[in-house]
């Protein structure tokens, strides 16, 4: 256990409808990453978090997604109108500076149908 | 884009054998990570290393990191099934400000399969 928290473990859906996932991170780090992987692959990074606020964005990050940290705290990834390429495991990661270490929760897996 | 070129991309081998996983790449990493992930589950974080020709043992794993900080590897001694899981290397750089920066480049990873 990371501490690092991510709900819900799986979620499957249909095309064309929304998910958000949610990210607890280890509550002294102010730095949140979102990476997503896919069968076969490495993560790719998504975007990341300075306390609340979003300060880089990948090219992978449509506008059909958007994140947020609204306290600075836990952190959710929404995806509207899903595509089945977005299947994917999606995974927060708690960043701990003193060290440059990632920690990541267990991801969030999504099916889209 | 800097890339990670990670080999082999699948390892079968029987308990108690040797292995070594790559990790290459043509640009130079402030530090590098590996991490062994099980299906379904995120990854974890085994072990950074951050100066060049740095090695680190943890039990029967040995990483180090190459002179010129642009490629790594991962020996495994007397493998067991235990063992058996998806190895990831991750490489980090510093941002502008010269401070270190969380968004890794991952390599594809090395399926290791120990069999009893």
């Amino acid at each position: 256990d990371t501490g690092v928290s991510q709900n819900p473990r799986h979620k499957i859906t249909k095309r064309g409808q929304n998910v958000t996932f949610r990210c607890d991170p280890i509550s002294e780090h102010n730095r949140l990453y979102w990476y997503r992987q896919t069968l076969g692959q490495g993560p790719e990074f998504l975007t990341y978090f300075q306390n609340e606020a979003q300060l880089e964005k990948s090219r992978l990050l449509s506008d059909r997604f958007s994140a947020e940290r609204p306290k600075g705290s836990f952190s959710t990834l929404e995806i509207q109108r899903t595509e089945q390429g977005d299947s994917a495991m999606y995974l927060c990661a708690s960043y701990r500076g003193r060290t440059g270490e990632l920690f990541f929760g267990e991801g969030s897996r999504l099916t889209v149908l | 884009t800097q890339l990670l070129e990670q080999s082999p991309q699948f390892l079968s081998i029987q308990e108690g054998e040797n292995l070594t996983v790559y990790c290459n790449s043509s640009s130079v990493f402030s530090s590098l990570q590996w991490y062994r992930q099980e299906p379904g589950e995120g990854p974890v974080l085994l072990v950074t290393v951050v100066t060049g020709g740095e090695v680190k043992k943890l039990k029967r794993l040995t990483f180090q990191f190459g002179d010129a900080r642009k490629d790594s590897s991962l020996h495994i001694t007397a493998a067991q099934p235990g063992d058996t899981g998806l190895y990831l290397c991750a490489g980090a750089r510093r941002n502008a400000g010269g401070t270190s920066y969380g968004k890794l480049t991952f390599g594809q990873g090395t399926i290791l399969t120990v069999h009893p």
